[in-house]
């Protein structure tokens, strides 16, 4: 159990829906980072925030949308959703930001869109 | 744009044999780079990880050996057991500024009885 809460774990949905998924870091942990896993992608960096700010942009969408809150908590917004979207969506957490070292994974949460 | 190129995209191993996952990275402010393993159903966790002030780390049947002038690095597991069954992501990050990982594409490696 790496300490870090995704939920959903499973959600369907239709195209143009809005979705919001949510993650709580490891206790302590002040970095919160989303991805997105599809089978022919890979892990794709999505955001990073820092206690509260964002710190890093990845390829996110402009459709999709996140934040972090006062209790560290990420919320990953997915709007207009398309039948592409379909992913796992993976949120992570780190103690620090500007020190290479491990990412503690959630189990993601798997969204289709039908 | 794939900034950490894997291969192969998958492997298939007899128990007891060596699995050799290869990456290569163009980014030269790419100084962390962590091997991560995941089963199905759960999220990607550390495996082990190296910083490219060393050739080489290891870590029980785990290895990373990493070519700076190249710019590549590959893990080795040897003995390899069917437990090991898994996705297998390299990753890349720099010390600067945030340190969000940019992941291969992984590696499913089987290993077979």
């Amino acid at each position: 159990d790496s300490g870090v809460t995704q939920t959903p774990k499973h959600l369907i949905t239709a195209t143009g829906q809005r979705v919001t998924l949510r993650c709580s870091p490891r206790s302590g942990d002040l970095s919160v980072y989303w991805y997105q896993q599809s089978l022919d992608q890979g892990l794709q960096f999505l955001i990073q925030y820092y206690n509260g700010e964002e710190r890093a942009k990845g390829n996110i969408l402009e459709r999709f949308s996140a934040q972090q809150f006062p209790d560290l908590h990420s919320e990953l917004n997915l709007s207009s959703l398309e039948l592409g979207d379909s992913a796992l969506y993976f949120c992570a957490s780190s103690l620090q930001t500007g020190v290479a070292g491990e990412l503690f994974f959630g189990e993601g949460s798997r969204l289709t869109v039908l | 744009q794939q900034q950490v190129k894997q291969s192969p995209q998958s492997l298939i191993v007899q128990k007891g044999g060596i699995s050799i996952i290869n990456c290569a990275y163009e980014n030269t402010a790419f100084d962390y780079f962590p091997w991560y393993q995941q089963f199905p159903g759960k999220g990607p966790a550390l495996l082990i990880a190296i910083r490219p002030d060393v050739s080489e780390k290891k870590e029980g049947r785990f290895t990373i050996s990493f070519n700076k002038s190249a710019k590549q690095f590959s893990l080795h597991i040897m003995d390899s057991q069917p437990g090991d069954s898994a996705t297998y992501f390299c990753a890349a990050s720099a010390q600067t500024g945030a340190n969000n990982l940019f992941f291969g594409t992984g590696t499913r490696l089987t290993v077979i009885p």
